[in-house]
């Protein structure tokens, strides 16, 4: 278990122009989760996947973003027409479908840091 | 969403020292989670409480889910430098699978 994967760490990109980041979940997860953090605050949910489905969206996922998980394992987030309210920490995280007590625990990965200039 | 209320929101201790911060929420919850996030790194879980009245140790750390099942408190004793980090409390609601974090506790540990 290598636990969740992001790549790339660190993106510098120039207004407009478009970025993905790709997150590999535990292995034997079924949950996917991408969150977005900016400085001083905790992370905000942004989309959620249950194996290849995509089952819920927050209102912060405008339509210049796009989340895929098509075969059920690794996921993309597709970020267009990047601005520079965009810079953020992008985080990924992974939950079994069955936790503990019923409770949703999530490991999260070490996050893909987003600056657009 | 729902909005938790973390405090203090920093603190600045010496190493030694024990360090308790809180969260509240003005609804009931059926978790709380307490994660620790290093400076460019995701957060990390530290303890999940399940029911309310729960006391729950991992260490130096001790967390207690509320009778009311409105609040979560976090306790660190004897702090060590590898405690620095923000620290935060999540819960998930019932039928959601999202956590809602909230905004952190920022803890420096002086030598």
């Amino acid at each position: 278990d290598t636990g969740v994967s992001q790549n790339p760490r660190h993106k510098i990109t120039k207004r407009g122009q478009n970025v993905t980041f790709r997150c590999d979940p535990i292995s034997e997860h079924n949950r996917l989760y991408w969150y977005r953090q900016t400085l001083g605050q905790g992370p905000e949910f942004l989309t959620y996947f249950q194996n290849e489905a995509q089952l819920e969206k927050s209102r912060l996922l405008s339509d210049r973003f796009s989340a895929e998980r098509p075969k059920g394992s690794f996921s993309t987030l597709e970020i267009q027409r990047t601005e520079q309210g965009d810079s953020a920490m992008y985080l990924c995280a992974s939950s079994a479908s069955i936790s503990h007590a019923g409770a949703n625990v999530l490991t999260f990965g070490a996050g893909s840091r987003l600056t657009v200039l | 969403g729902q909005q938790l209320n973390q405090s203090p929101q920093s603190m600045f201790i010496q190493e030694g020292e024990d360090v308790s911060m809180n969260c509240t929420s003005s609804s009931i919850f059926n978790t709380w989670l307490w994660y620790k996030q290093d400076p460019g790194e995701g957060p990390v879980l530290l303890i999940a409480l399940y029911k309310a009245g729960e006391l729950t140790s991992n260490g130096r750390l001790t967390a207690q889910f509320g009778i009311t099942r409105k609040d979560s408190f976090l306790n660190i004793s004897a702090s060590i430098p590898s405690d620095v980090g923000i620290y935060f409390c999540a819960h998930s609601g019932a039928g959601s699978y999202q956590l809602t974090f909230g905004k952190g506790t920022k803890l420096s540990v002086i030598p």
